[in-house]
């Protein structure tokens, strides 16, 4: 099993469509957790860090699920410039170590 | 605020050949960890550097080896290239040990092996 798994996608969603994306991670040493958002050839932006108790950025909402060992991004309103691949990454207790996985593809359709 | 820079941007290596990439880290940050991302994966850990010494390193054979200087900055060097090394190479800074270890990445070294 793999680190980290994520549904590869696509997702094509049509512009103002709710979107969501899961991401398993298989070691419960599991520690930090992140939502990071990369455009084609560029680099990853780190979209936001998820917390236990969920956090919210504008139209995005991050949420940890411990139990089933999940993380989730959730993006309201649906926007073009939305379009990218979503990795979520996994931070281990005591590793410096960050795993990925191997993204989400998302395509907002006008 | 300077974010992390990389040089050089692309490069093409013949195997067998060796290279040298560059990585300046975000101002005020410490750390630098290096991952290599092949077409359509994720990025894979290679190792990371603070305080000058490698202190975690993926799975990654010891033809990878790399250096971090007193300025912080780091070199990620390749010996005895493959075609398999072909990958975007990206470098990312943070604050070790930091409490919620954000990453930030440079644009990233395109190495094409041929």
């Amino acid at each position: 099993r793999k680190e980290v798994e994520q549904d590869p996608g696509p997702f094509n969603v049509p512009e103002g469509a709710t979107v969501a994306f899961n991401c398993t991670y298989s070691n419960s040493a599991s520690q930090s957790f992140f939502w990071y958002r990369q455009d084609c050839r560029k680099e990853p932006k780190l979209l936001m860090s998820v917390y236990s108790s969920g956090n919210e950025d504008g139209r995005f909402t991050a949420q940890l699920n411990r139990a089933s060992q999940y993380i989730s991004l959730l993006i309201r309103d649906s926007k073009l410039s939305d379009s990218a691949t979503y990795l979520c990454a996994v931070k281990s207790r005591g590793y410096q170590k960050v795993t990925f996985g191997t993204g989400t593809k998302l395509q907002v359709i006008p | 605020d300077a974010g992390v820079t990389q040089s050089p941007t692309h490069l093409i290596k013949t195997r067998g050949q060796q290279v040298t990439l560059r990585c300046s880290p975000k101002s005020g940050h410490d750390t630098v960890s290096w991952y290599q991302q092949a077409l359509g994966q994720g990025p894979q850990f290679i190792f990371q550097y603070y305080e000058e010494e490698e202190r975690q390193r993926g799975n990654f054979p010891d033809r990878f080896s790399g250096h971090q200087f007193p300025n912080y900055s780091s070199e990620l060097n390749v010996n005895a290239l493959l075609l398999g090394d072909s990958a975007l190479y990206l470098c990312a800074s943070s604050l070790f040990p930091g409490q919620n270890y954000e990453q930030y990445f440079g644009p990233g070294t395109r190495l094409t092996v041929t």
